[in-house]
C-alpha cells in the first residue's frame, strides 16, 4: 500500500539558515512525487514535483528536492529560509488512481 | 486561468443536517478529486472524477457522502445527516492525466 511518512511534525529555523524537511514513501513502484505547502486557511500550492529522470529537481521559491530511491526519501530543502516560508509543508506520492496520498505534514516556524 | 474555486468557504451547521459543497475546477481540467483533511493531518483522498465519471471512491467514503459531477465540468459534494466527526476542511483539486493537482481553498465544514 502506498504511504508517506514526514518524520518531523514541527520544525523551527532561523531566517536565513538552511532547511531540510524529511519526506519517506512506500510504493511499489517508480514514484510519482510531489511537495506541497499550504498557508493556515488555504489550499495546498505545489512547490515541486519527481516524475522521473534528474533526481534533483527544482521548484518554486528557491526549494529544491532530491529523490534517493535506495532510501525511499524525498526531501525538500532550501538554502536560505524567508520569513514568509513559515507555513505547513506537505510531501504526497501519487497512487495508481492518480489519488494523491499525503503525508501527516510538517509545520515550519521561522524565527527572526 | 481562475484556479480552483470552492463555495463556500465556511459551513456551520447542526448536527443531523445535509450539507452541500461545490467546487469549480480549473476550466479543461477533465479530472477532479475531493479530500478531506482534519487538523493535524495530510489531506485524505476521498474520490474523483474523470470527465463526468466517478472513478475511485475511498472507503472514508460512507454511504452519507455523495459526490456528482453531472456535466463535467463543476462538482457538488453532499453529506447526509451530519455527525461530528465531518467537521473537517473539504478540499477539491483538478488536474490534466498526469499532471499535478492544483487546490481549491477549500470548505471547512464545522458541526455544531
Amino acid at each position: 500500500a502506498q504511504s508517506v511518512t514526514q518524520p518531523d511534525i514541527h520544525i523551527t529555523v532561523s531566517e536565513g539558515a538552511s532547511l531540510e524537511l524529511r519526506c519517506n514513501y512506500s510504493y511499489g513502484a517508480t514514484p510519482y512525487l510531489f511537495w506541497y505547502v499550504q498557508s493556515p486557511g488555504q489550499g495546498l500550492q505545489l512547490l515541486l514535483k519527481y516524475f522521473s529522470g534528474d533526481t534533483l529537481v527544482q521548484g518554486i521559491k528557491g526549494f529544491e528536492a532530491e529523490f534517493k530511491r535506495s532510501q525511499s526519501s524525498f526531501n525538500l530543502r532550501k538554502p536560505s529560509v524567508h520569513w514568509s516560508d513559515a507555513a505547513e509543508y506537505f510531501c504526497a506520492v501519487q497512487g495508481p488512481g492518480n489519488q494523491f496520498y499525503f503525508g501527516t505534514g510538517t509545520s515550519l516556524t521561522v524565527i527572526p | 486561468d481562475t484556479g480552483v474555486s470552492q463555495d463556500p468557504r465556511h459551513k456551520i451547521t447542526k448536527r443531523g443536517q445535509n450539507v452541500t459543497f461545490r467546487c469549480d475546477p480549473i476550466s479543461e481540467h477533465n479530472r477532479l478529486y475531493w479530500y478531506r483533511q482534519t487538523l493535524g493531518q495530510g489531506p485524505e483522498f476521498l474520490t474523483y472524477f474523470q470527465n463526468e465519471a466517478q472513478l475511485e471512491k475511498s472507503r472514508l467514503l460512507s454511504d452519507r457522502f455523495s459526490a456528482e459531477r453531472p456535466k463535467g465540468s463543476f462538482s457538488t459534494l453532499e453529506i447526509q445527516r451530519t455527525e461530528q466527526g465531518d467537521s473537517a476542511m473539504y478540499l477539491c483539486a483538478s488536474s490534466f492525466p498526469g499532471e499535478p493537482q492544483h487546490f481549491g481553498d477549500g470548505t471547512r465544514l464545522s458541526i455544531l
